[in-house]
């Protein structure tokens, strides 16, 4: 079946550094990836959808200067949470849908940011 | 808004069938039934999905009512490994978007 990674796994940083996660699509190409996050007990959230070569679409009250995503090719998006502060601390977790389908999507293994 | 209703949470004793319930009253013609399970701290695990007749795989089956407004997941011989959150997600053939609600938490008893 088809694989998506995300790395790194965990993460802890300072309050006010920025941190990269990674999404990648290991055997196949995804012309879409979401990333969602999830807090303790609680449902996934879509924060956007990135799309190969163009902008990301935010979800309603996502700050698109806070949660920089880049997809710059068939199998890489990246989410990159800016000057993090505690309440950023949550479960990222990123999906990517097979080019060409609109059935399943694939989710990656999540990230777990953790701000200080 | 997700489009799904599930119950908040269920029991089940280890080797006998789990059903979780889905109520999903405003589907439309075009929209797909999917179930998705996530085991703590992991990414949600895709299980089976369906239009309208029921469907089979080898982890599952997947009733849907003739008038679409409801469904059943069917774990036919539950374990101790099938302890998560399980997801029912009404999603259009025309979209990838998913949107989740809030789960039911399946907990399998030894």
């Amino acid at each position: 079946g088809a694989v998506v990674s995300q790395h790194p796994s965990r993460v802890i940083c300072k309050s006010g550094t920025s941190v990269k996660i990674e999404c990648r699509s290991l055997d196949f190409q995804a012309t879409t990836m979401f990333w969602y996050r999830q807090f303790p007990k609680k449902s996934l959230m879509l924060m956007a959808t990135s799309n190969e070569g163009s902008k990301a679409t935010y979800e309603q009250g996502v700050e698109k200067d806070k949660f920089l995503i880049n997809h710059a090719s068939l199998t890489l998006s990246t989410l990159t949470v800016t000057s993090a502060h505690p309440e950023d601390s949550s479960f990222y977790i990123c999906s990517a849908a097979l080019t060409g389908s609109f059935n399943e999507q694939f989710f990656g293994p999540g990230t777990r940011l953790t701000v200080l | 808004d997700a489009k799904t209703t599930q119950p908040p949470s269920m029991d089940c004793a280890e080797g006998r069938a789990a059903n979780l319930p889905c109520n999903h009253s405003t589907i439309s013609g075009n929209e797909y039934v999917y179930w998705y399970r996530q085991i703590h701290s992991q990414g949600p695990q895709y299980i089976i999905h369906g239009l309208k007749n029921n469907e089979t795989n080898e982890m599952a089956s997947l009733i849907i009512t003739e008038d679409r407004k409801s469904s059943t997941l069917i774990l036919p011989h539950a374990t101790l490994r099938d302890t998560a959150v399980y997801y029912c997600i009404v999603k259009g053939s025309g979209t990838y978007k998913y949107i989740f609600g809030t789960g039911t938490r399946l907990k399998v008893l030894a």
